[in-house]
């Protein structure tokens, strides 16, 4: 059974930083390549950044380029998104996914003075 | 960056209608579509990717099309289950980019 499971949210004032990780399990991490999507409170859905699986390239929406970085630690089977500079339009429940297909259960990142 | 749309934004429908859901590219993406059902207070939960394919465990009652610019997710038979905000996602070029959602609610 494929389980995703976030953490690291949580309050943090603007400017300030965080890392959220995301712990996969069920299925081949190394080779799966693996998404963010955030939502704000009563939003959409926002594409947030993906690491491919194959050679681990990374790319990123506009709203969050030279701010977050996406990495990954294939013998921990984790996904990482560290947040820099973060900003209150930032405040979202941020979801990791193994793209298409499975979803986590989401951690909330709260950017507030 | 390639724009998504859906229509309509929201709708009402009753048990056991068909349902359609359309959504639109703004430029051509083949057939790298998906759509995600999310329910309030829940992560989302992937139906359907390259357009037509269900993903495992997704009931047969949701079935999608289109290729290029113009897609469409259908619900043959409304259930209970089945209110919720319905999402496409293109994902033929970076940066991914998602729809702003249907809301299917109880008419």
């Amino acid at each position: 059974e494929v389980q995703l499971l976030e953490s690291g949210g949580g309050f943090v004032q603007p400017g300030g930083s965080l890392r959220l990780s995301c712990t996969a399990s069920g299925f081949t991490f190394s080779s799966s390549s693996m998404s963010w999507v955030r939502q704000a409170p009563g939003k959409g859905l926002e594409w947030v950044s993906v690491i491919t699986g194959s050679g681990g390239s990374t790319y990123y929406a506009d709203s969050v380029k030279g701010r977050f970085t996406i990495s990954r630690d294939i013998s921990m089977n984790t996904l990482y998104l560290q947040m820099n500079s973060l900003r209150a339009e930032d405040t979202a429940v941020y979801y990791c996914a193994k793209l298409l297909e499975h979803w986590g259960q989401g951690t909330l990142v709260t950017v507030s003075s | 960056d390639i724009q998504m749309t859906q229509s309509p934004s929201s709708l009402s429908a009753s048990v056991g209608d068909r349902v359609t859901i359309s959504c639109r590219a703004s430029q051509g993406i083949s057939n790298y579509l998906a759509w995600f059902q999310q329910k309030p207070g829940k992560a989302p939960k992937s139906l359907i990717y390259a357009a037509s394919s269900l993903q495992s465990g997704v009931p047969s009652k949701f079935s999608g099309s289109g290729s290029g610019t113009d897609f469409t997710l259908t619900i043959s038979s409304l259930q209970p289950e089945d209110f919720a905000t319905y999402y496409c996602q293109q994902y033929n070029s970076y940066p991914f980019t998602f729809g702003p959602g249907t809301k299917v609610d109880i008419k």
